[in-house]
């Protein structure tokens, strides 16, 4: 069983739609949580990053963590066309030696207009 | 300085064949990591410096593989022999890194997309 898993979708949803991505954890030393978007054939690009658990909203995104569950959301409103992408959640433990990052493997997300 | 650079963006090699990656972090940041993503998965981690330090390798990071940091600045990735397996794209990102604080972030760069025929 991998350490991170998420649902790879493919998600394919109507301009304007919420969109939820979701992911769930196994390891309780999790501290840290990000999620990425990635284009087609490029590098993934830091969208959200929260610390332990609750919500942190930036414009159309939101981002929720539920230690308690083991499993952490990304919220988009009002989506767009320019979405369209592949959707990573990353996480790490706490502790300013541990360096990696922890991926899941992706959802991609079609928005059509 | 814009972000994290990766030479080349592309690179096709035989069978057996030695390659080597740059990557050019962003120019404050002393971490630096390099990741490995195959179709359809996640990065997964291989290695990462702190300064010219390797602090920790994954297994993945076979006898195959070498990467160096000399001087703190920039990082190649060698891949001796290579083998069909290894086609994927290497992703490098680079972060703070405060002892004495929690919580940073790793910016990543384009990648370098690596065709073994």
């Amino acid at each position: 069983q991998k350490e991170v898993e998420q649902d790879p979708g493919p998600l394919s949803v109507p301009e304007g739609a919420i969109v939820s991505l979701n992911c769930t954890y196994s390891n309780s030393a999790f501290q840290y949580f990000m999620w990425y978007r990635q284009y087609s054939r490029k590098g993934p690009e830091l969208l959200m990053y929260t610390y332990s658990s609750g919500n942190k909203e930036d414009g159309r995104f939101t981002a929720q963590v539920d230690k308690s569950s083991k499993y952490i959301s990304l919220f988009i409103r009002d989506s767009q066309p320019s979405d369209s992408a592949t959707y990573l959640c990353a996480m790490r433990p706490r502790g300013s030696t541990l360096g990696r990052l922890y991926f899941g493997r992706g959802t991609q997300l079609t928005v059509w207009p | 300085d814009t972000g994290v650079s990766q030479d080349p963006r592309h690179k096709i090699t035989k069978r057996g064949q030695n390659v080597t990656f740059r990557c050019d972090p962003i120019s404050e940041h002393n971490r630096l990591y390099w990741y490995r993503q195959t179709l359809g998965q996640g990065p997964e981690f291989l290695t990462y410096f702190q300064n010219e330090a390797q602090l920790e390798k994954s297994r993945l990071l076979s006898d195959r593989f070498s990467a160096e940091r000399p001087k703190g600045s920039f990082s190649t990735l060698e891949i001796q022999r290579t083998e069909q397996g290894d086609s994927a794209m290497y992703l490098c990102a680079s972060s703070f890194a405060y002892p004495l604080r929690e919580g940073y972030e790793q910016y990543f760069g384009p990648g370098t997309r690596l065709t073994v025929t």
